[in-house]
């Protein structure tokens, strides 16, 4: 099956500046790569995702990146803001799995004012 | 509002006793899931319904049972709590379950069993 490992698992960068989380997969035939916000209390919420016959998304400050011939993707985000600290989850699936989500571990992002 | 909704949002319960939560989606999915999130924050897939059918059942004891009245609601009923059990479980929804449409996750509902 998938698996999914994400790095690092913990980010903290000062308010304004950038912050990048990287994933890799094991499943050469996954297609889809979410990537979920989880606040404090909360559930994941999805922010950007991207397929697989794309190489680059962005919206707004948020962009992610895919390399399938290496089978990584990140996440990257500019001018970070207090409210984005949370717990960020990349996750791979593909096609006929029942969108069966495979998750990375996850990565507690603290944005220092 | 269009969500997807999980009752109750806490629960404490004693070793050995049943429970059931139960989760709504309005939004028109045709794809259900039970997460599990244990205490290091890994998520993990238990069930997956698609229109009332069972399509995906992880390596999860017989004392879970998931079932789905139709294809909104999709509930959790647990036999037997154990100590491990405690976590926070995840209910999601996704559009259609081989091609487009990002999962959905409820609020979560944290379970402790003491």
């Amino acid at each position: 099956g998938e698996n999914v490992e994400q790095h690092p698992s913990t980010l903290s960068v000062q308010e304004g500046d950038s912050a990048v989380i990287k994933c890799t997969y094991s499943d050469s035939a996954s297609n889809y790569f979410p990537w979920y916000k989880q606040e404090l209390g909360k559930g994941p919420q999805l922010i950007i995702d991207i397929r697989s016959n794309v190489g680059e998304k962005k919206d707004q400050r948020i962009a992610v990146t895919l390399n399938k011939t290496a089978k990584h993707f990140s996440l990257h985000i500019t001018e970070t803001q207090p409210e984005d600290s949370a717990v960020y989850f990349c996750a791979a699936t593909r096609s006929g799995s029942a969108r069966q989500l495979t998750f990375g571990s996850g990565t507690q992002l603290t944005v220092l004012p | 509002d269009t969500a997807v909704s999980q009752t109750p949002k806490y629960l404490v319960t004693q070793m050995g006793n049943d429970k059931s939560i139960k989760c709504e989606q309005n939004l028109g999915h045709d794809t259900m899931y039970w997460y599990k999130q244990d205490s290091k924050k890994f998520l993990k897939i238990m069930f997956s319904y698609n229109n009332k059918e069972l399509i995906i059942n992880e390596t999860v004891p017989n004392r879970f049972s998931p079932k789905s009245p139709d294809k909104a609601h999709l509930n959790l009923h647990i036999n037997s709590l154990e100590l491990g059990d405690s976590a926070v479980y995840f209910c999601a929804s996704s559009q259609e379950p081989t091609s487009g449409g990002a999962s959905f996750f409820g609020p979560g509902t944290r379970l402790t069993v003491l």
